[in-house]
């Protein structure tokens, strides 16, 4: 059991590029999420859905953009990076919604944007 | 707004020494809460969560945490810390129906020989 991938683990870009973060989880879980992660900072929401068709916006959306067409497949997208975009990004779902149930954490994107 | 806060950016206890992470927390109603580690260059993984019943909780790898909801806090306590405890530790709160979580900045502990 795969539980919640995430590729690429490291990616490099340079300012005003694109590009998406891949996440599959294979427990047939309804709510996902996108996190980022900065120093001191915890994680904050970015988007999120709680099933195939629906997203939503978290604490900090801007610059970034998501779709959930499958029950398994939630990519994050980045619309034309920035440095400030610099993070380290998880992906997490579960079987209920967030605020009441078991997060399972994929293992994390390192993006770097020069 | 429901926030969640960790006076204690980083801990140093000794191996074998008890330990307790502190978690206060701001939400008016009964408030769901999460306890996540993250070892290093990993995800989290949830170490525990109180939802409602028996105000003290147990958790995976010896953990406990206790809520108490005259001080807004939720704890988290080990008796007897291992070198492999050494993480991030995460307290969190959900509002249930409302879909979200807020965790707050988190805790890394050290452990020393």
């Amino acid at each position: 059991n795969a539980g919640v991938t995430q590729t690429p683990k490291f990616q490099v870009l340079k300012t005003g590029q694109s590009m998406t973060l891949q996440c599959a989880q294979d427990m047939n879980h309804e709510y996902m999420s996108w996190y980022r992660q900065d120093p001191g900072m915890g994680l904050r929401l970015i988007h999120y859905s709680v099933g195939a068709g629906i997203t939503d916006q978290g604490e900090v959306p801007n610059g970034y953009n998501v779709s959930r067409s499958t029950t398994e497949d939630f990519p994050l997208r980045l619309l034309s990076a920035a440095p400030s975009q610099t993070s380290v990004y998880f992906c997490a779902s579960s079987l209920g919604l967030a605020g009441s149930d078991t997060q399972y954490f994929g293992p994390g994107t390192r993006l770097t944007v020069l | 707004a429901q926030s969640v806060t960790q006076p204690d950016i980083h801990i140093t206890v000794s191996e074998g020494a008890s330990l307790e992470l502190r978690c206060n927390y701001s939400y008016g109603a009964t408030p769901y809460l999460f306890w996540y580690v993250q070892s290093p260059g990993q995800g989290l993984q949830l170490l525990l969560k109180y939802f409602s019943g028996d105000t003290l909780v147990q958790g995976i790898k010896g953990f406990e945490a206790e809520f108490k909801r005259s001080q807004s806090s939720f704890n988290l306590r080990k008796p007897s810390v291992h070198w492999s405890d050494a993480a991030e530790y995460f307290c969190a709160v959900g509002r249930g129906s409302q879909g979200n979580l807020i965790f707050g900045k988190g805790t890394k502990l050290s452990v020393k020989p």
